[in-house]
């Protein structure tokens, strides 16, 4: 069965400072990784995935992520973040040779303060 | 383009009611997904629909059931409504299949239904 874990149920930093997601995940094949952003009283909008390749993967908004093998890691990270970024973060994994459902984290809510 | 549409945004129903969601999925999208979320349960999978035809399928019990038209946009029924079902409904919608295609596989989301069951 393929899972993933965000192991931060909230996050909090200083607009200007750089911002970390954690995610790590379990899967029995090679995963496809997805990240999506969530703000109140929206659905969830796509930031990046990594499929192949290079490991880091570069997204929307300043967003980018860096998928580690060997610690099946797939952490969010934003050099600078803003207030706007603040919202719900999730972790998504899909393993494409399994299970083809997108098995979502718990979320992890950003708070950005001013 | 558009995006994805959900209708209606807002719904109230009674313990054992019948409801039933709309997705329209974006333009050229052949593929639909169905996503529960709950404060306690998270984001859960209810299923997909790919050409008219259910693909995948979540854990719920029969009364969460789907369909897909021809244009692609998709319904989703759920039949005597428990207070459990409370939730906020997601569709999704992708070029293609889950797990075809990766470059076609990444699902963009609507706003939600928001299901209030009394």
């Amino acid at each position: 069965a393929q899972s993933v874990a965000q192991p931060e149920d909230q996050v909090n930093v200083a607009e200007g400072n750089p911002l970390t997601v954690k995610c790590t995940y379990s899967v029995s094949g090679n995963p496809y990784l997805f990240w999506y952003v969530q703000y109140p009283n929206r659905g969830l909008q796509f930031l990046l995935k990594y499929i192949t390749g290079d490991n880091l993967v570069k997204g929307s908004y300043g967003f980018e992520a860096e998928f580690n093998k060997s610690q099946t890691s797939f952490h969010l990270k934003k050099p600078s973040a803003l207030v706007s970024d603040s919202a719900l973060y999730f972790c998504a994994v899909r393993d494409p040779l399994r299970d083809y459902k997108l098995s979502f984290g718990a979320g992890t809510t950003v708070t950005v303060r001013a | 383009k558009a995006g994805v549409t959900q209708t209606p945004r807002y719904l109230i129903k009674t313990r054992g009611q019948q409801v039933t969601l709309s997705c329209s999925p974006i333009s050229g999208h052949r593929s639909v997904s169905w996503y529960q979320q709950t404060p306690g349960q998270g984001l859960q999978f209810l299923f997909e629909y790919f050409s008219e035809t259910q693909r995948n399928k979540g854990n719920f019990p029969g009364r969460f059931s789907g369909r897909q038209f021809s244009n692609s946009r998709s319904e989703m029924n759920v039949s005597t409504l428990e207070l459990g079902d409370s939730a906020l409904y997601l569709c999704a919608s992708s070029l293609g299949l889950a797990g075809v295609q990766p470059s076609t596989d990444t699902q963009y989301f609507g706003p939600g239904t928001r299901l209030t069951v009394l």
